[in-house]
């Protein structure tokens, strides 16, 4: 399969626990985006990268969110000190830099905070 | 965070129907994209449109850019019991990465 993963696939934590969620890319794109999706609503932008440069952040990526993209591959989004209000689909997408770029999403890692 | 308005939230209708939704934006977008999501699982892409006016296909789906840049629509003919699933409307706006997202078309077909 060469579509974008994302591990885990869900993951159950106790408020005040650090998380990390891996998104490996379809292999030759160059952009990586992470958003988030709550039930009932679309997803939401939270960060993106252009080889391993973070080049977007939203407002919605509190001090508690990293990203990282060490080698423009692979990209990590850590959550520190969860909060209940962080459970949600973390959705991974990637895409090439052209001028008709299209993303392509992962299945994306399910949060629980309880 | 921003949204785009998407209608009609949900639609209830039997096998075989044509089905129709639309998206629209207070600002105008360079690329319009439809995804559907099935539960549990990340958005597929269906149609992508990336110039007012275009139309596109894909097998029984049919997306438009609006004229005005600040909508589109996705129609579905014939439609088949796989058809059920929750639809996306996306933009990008000239200039942006991050596609902003519509609230989301909720599809049930009964049999």
């Amino acid at each position: 399969d060469t579509g974008v993963s994302q591990n885990p696939r869900h993951k159950i934590t106790k408020r005040g626990q650090n998380v990390t969620f891996r998104c490996d890319p379809i292999s030759e794109h160059n952009r990586l985006y992470w958003y988030r999706q709550t039930l009932g609503q679309g997803p939401e932008f939270l960060t993106y990268f252009q080889n391993e440069a973070q080049l977007e952040k939203s407002r919605l990526l509190s001090d508690r969110f990293s990203a990282e993209r060490p080698k423009g591959s692979f990209s990590t989004l850590e959550i520190q000190r969860t909060e209940q209000g962080d459970s949600a689909m973390y959705l991974c997408a990637s895409s090439l830099a052209t001028g008709r770029e299209t993303q392509y999403f992962g299945p994306g890692t399910r949060l629980l905070v309880l | 965070g921003q949204q785009l308005n998407q209608s009609p939230q949900s639609m209830f209708i039997q096998e075989g129907e044509d089905v129709s939704m639309n998206c629209t934006s207070s600002s105008i977008f360079n690329t319009w994209l439809w995804y559907k999501q099935d539960p549990g699982e990340g958005p597929v892409l269906l149609i992508a449109l990336y110039k007012a006016g275009e139309l596109t296909s894909n097998g029984r789906l049919t997306a438009q850019f609006g004229i005005t840049r600040k909508d589109s629509f996705l129609n579905i003919s014939a439609s088949i019991p796989s058809d059920v699933g929750i639809y996306f409307c996306a933009g990008r706006a000239q200039g942006a990465q991050k596609l902003v997202f519509g609230q989301g078309t909720r599809l049930t077909i009964n049999p």
